[in-house]
């Protein structure tokens, strides 16, 4: 079964409107790390944010905001204001860390964003 | 601080060729290793990773293999290219915890022709 789901394959905005990018998950681990990685077209991934499952306190980091919910399994990535050079592939990504998953990280399928402008 | 080398940046091999792409890390130790493949799909599939040298566990059954020879060096190979290999394929190393995100290489655009 698939982990990490994102239902999201594109989406497209004009510049400066709000978009949310949603991720659900799954796991039965009570302890777990989520995450959000931007991929330009350069293709290096680049880290965004960290989240343990014992903290669901929403983070905000400029233009940037995540909403964890674990009621919903839900983490979502809203971008306010969007600008062109958000353009990029999203992905959300879970690690769990007991018995025969240990060490995994996986990944969502990523949506692409394409801002215009 | 740490730092990933992933080489080569792009590569063009014919069928049925060989394959060994290499990862290194500097400024850690005892890291978490990892490949992953980006086809057209977008998705990140994760083939291989490593808790330690020798240590080697495989997520999709394929004619890629995978070595981890020194701590701080993972190899990817293949002994004959298929059509199906080329892809987009990236390194990562994380922290031995779980708790910590992982940091990509650049990636190899292979194309097998």
């Amino acid at each position: 079964a698939q982990k990490v789901t994102q239902a999201q394959t594109e989406i497209s905005v004009v510049e400066k409107e709000d978009v949310t990018l949603d991720c659900v998950y799954e796991t039965r681990d009570t302890t777990y790390y989520l995450f959000w990685y931007k991929q330009p077209p350069s293709g290096e991934l680049v880290f965004l944010i960290r989240r343990n499952s014992f903290d669901e306190q929403n983070e905000i980091s400029g233009r940037y905001s995540w909403n964890f919910q674990k009621s919903t399994s839900s983490f979502n990535f809203t971008i306010t204001a969007s600008q062109v050079v958000d353009s990029a592939v999203y992905f959300c990504a879970l690690s769990e860390g007991r018995g025969s998953t240990l060490g995994r990280l996986y990944f969502g399928r990523g949506t692409q964003l394409t801002v215009w402008p | 601080s740490q730092t990933i080398h992933q080489w080569p940046a792009t590569l063009v091999q014919p069928v049925g060729s060989p394959l060994s792409l290499e990862c290194t890390v500097e400024g850690t130790s005892n890291p978490n290793l990892y490949w992953y493949r980006q086809a057209a799909g977008r998705g990140l599939q994760l083939l291989f990773y490593s808790v330690g040298i020798g240590q080697i566990s495989s997520e999709v059954p394929q004619n890629l293999s995978a070595s981890r020879p020194q701590d701080r060096q993972f190899i990817l190979s293949s002994k004959k290219l298929l059509l199906s290999d080329s892809g987009f394929y990236l390194c990562a190393w994380r922290a031995q915890t779980r708790r910590t995100e992982a940091f990509f290489g650049q990636g190899t655009r292979l194309t097998v022709v």
